[in-house]
């Protein structure tokens, strides 16, 4: 059962915000959200994580909903760079894993 | 430079013939864990290591062995490569569980 959905791809206009969904509905109460990219095959960056408050730094926003079972990550003003698989993770319910999904494939278009 | 080192970064070989992937830190990081990565199945965790000498299994441990003798290295071992094991493996480090993992930059292997 998968412990993350999200969009399989989304576009976004170069300078606009890009908001992508993720819904962990069977998120405990102590388990972070977590949020990487990747750009073609490179190793995976990290972006930003909260547990329950929301959470900004100076790549991103990161919106996690009162009942915790949905986050949104906001690129503010996206650029061509930005375009990269971005995947949400939760802490897997079996141990201390981690389970990262498919991800979101985000373009960013000119 | 803060970072983790993956060798070899391409191997193509064949069925049966035993092979490590080394992953080295140099982060003094305490977690450690092994992905694999295949087209439409995204990035599943094979092992992972709490600490020295602490191992566990991640979603898809088959076919793979791993060890923690020592902080900082963190080999992946396949006994007896199949072809089912080509894929690209990225390993990965954070100070703590809940700290940002840092990755390797990938190795990918192709098994014949």
């Amino acid at each position: 059962d998968a412990k993350t959905t999200q969009p399989p791809s989304m576009d976004c206009a170069e300078g606009r915000a890009a908001n992508l969904p993720c819904n962990h509905s069977t998120i405990s109460g102590n388990e972070y959200v977590y949020w990487y990219r990747q750009i073609h095959s490179q190793g995976p960056q990290y972006i930003i994580h909260g547990l329950k408050n929301n959470e900004t730094n100076e790549m991103a926003s990161l919106i996690i909903t009162e009942d915790r079972k949905s986050s949104t990550l906001i690129l503010p003003h996206a650029t061509l760079r930005d375009t990269a698989v971005y995947y949400c993770i939760v802490r897997t319910n079996t141990g201390n894993q981690f389970y990262f999904g498919t991800g979101t494939s985000l373009t960013v278009i000119p | 430079e803060a970072q983790v080192t993956q060798n070899p970064r391409y191997l193509i070989t064949v069925t049966g013939k035993k092979l490590t992937v080394t992953c080295s830190q140099n982060m003094n990081h305490e977690y450690m864990s092994w992905y694999r990565q295949d087209p439409g199945l995204g990035l599943r965790q094979i092992y992972y290591s709490m600490n020295v000498e602490v191992t566990d299994k991640g979603d898809v441990p088959e076919g793979y062995k791993v060890s923690r003798k020592e902080k900082r290295n963190f080999p992946l071992i396949l006994e007896s490569p199949s072809p089912n094991q080509t894929s690209l493996y990225f390993c990965a480090s954070s100070l703590g569980f809940h700290q940002p993992q840092h990755f390797g930059d990938g190795t990918r292997l192709s098994i014949l």
